[in-house]
């Protein structure tokens, strides 16, 4: 089963614009991360954040976590054709230290 | 390449067969995982190695499927006596390990299977 749910299911956006794509999940969390997926490949880690951080910036990429609403954030400024992709979220949590516990993704298509 | 890899990148096998995947991690990563994926969804874990010791395995893990990191580097993923429902993408991940805590998993391109 899974743990996240993303929103929205599928974003359209111009280039230039920002894309921003929510997660939530449902238990207790040690940890975050986001992760990219292009059509039909292997996925990209993008970012990791701690339970006990709030925002963390990599790049075009800025993340928050809500801890208190179970839920975080994933913008990506300055929208390019290349991050057309799936963008997924991952929680890792309580005394399991390996599984990532995915959510259903958001469908992110920038066009030029 | 440095990357993790996965051998083959497609099979397709008959309802019934037995395949085996193989999976070569970052040089030096202690933990190995494996995820299934199908279309529209995101991917579901089966299973991780810490080393060649399995730590976790998945409820989706049926008997028909078996881990293997002898070594503590490659695995293999087999699947006994096929079923349509076990068409899918699989993924295998490693990770540096060597702390209690969770860190960043790189994933290999996968292997998709299709099972008729």
């Amino acid at each position: 089963s899974q743990q996240g749910e993303e929103d929205p299911q599928a974003l359209s956006i111009q280039e230039g614009e920002n894309a921003t794509m929510n997660c939530s999940y449902k238990t207790s969390i040690n940890n975050l991360q986001w992760y990219r997926q292009n059509s039909g490949r292997g996925l990209v880690h993008l970012i990791l954040i701690r339970s006990n951080e709030r925002e963390k910036h990599s790049g075009r990429l800025r993340v928050t976590l809500d801890t208190s609403k179970k839920s975080s954030s994933l913008l990506i400024t300055a929208s390019r054709a290349a991050d057309t992709a799936s963008y997924f979220c991952a929680t890792s949590g309580g005394t399991s230290y390996g599984k990532l516990t995915f959510g259903q993704g958001t469908i992110l298509t920038v066009h030029p | 390449d440095t990357g993790v890899s996965q051998d083959p990148r497609h099979k397709i096998t008959k309802r019934g067969q037995n395949v085996t995947f193989r999976c070569d991690p970052i040089s030096e990563h202690n933990r190995l995982y494996w995820y299934r994926q199908t279309l529209g969804q995101g991917p579901e874990f089966l299973t991780y190695f810490q080393n060649e010791a399995q730590l976790e395995k998945s409820r989706l893990l049926s008997d028909r499927f078996s881990a293997e990191r002898p070594k503590g580097s490659f695995s293999t993923l087999e699947i006994q006596r096929t079923e349509q429902g076990d068409s899918a993408m699989y993924l295998c991940a490693s990770s540096p390990g060597g702390s209690r805590a969770t860190d960043t998993q790189y994933f290999g391109p996968g292997t998709r299977l299709t099972v008729l």
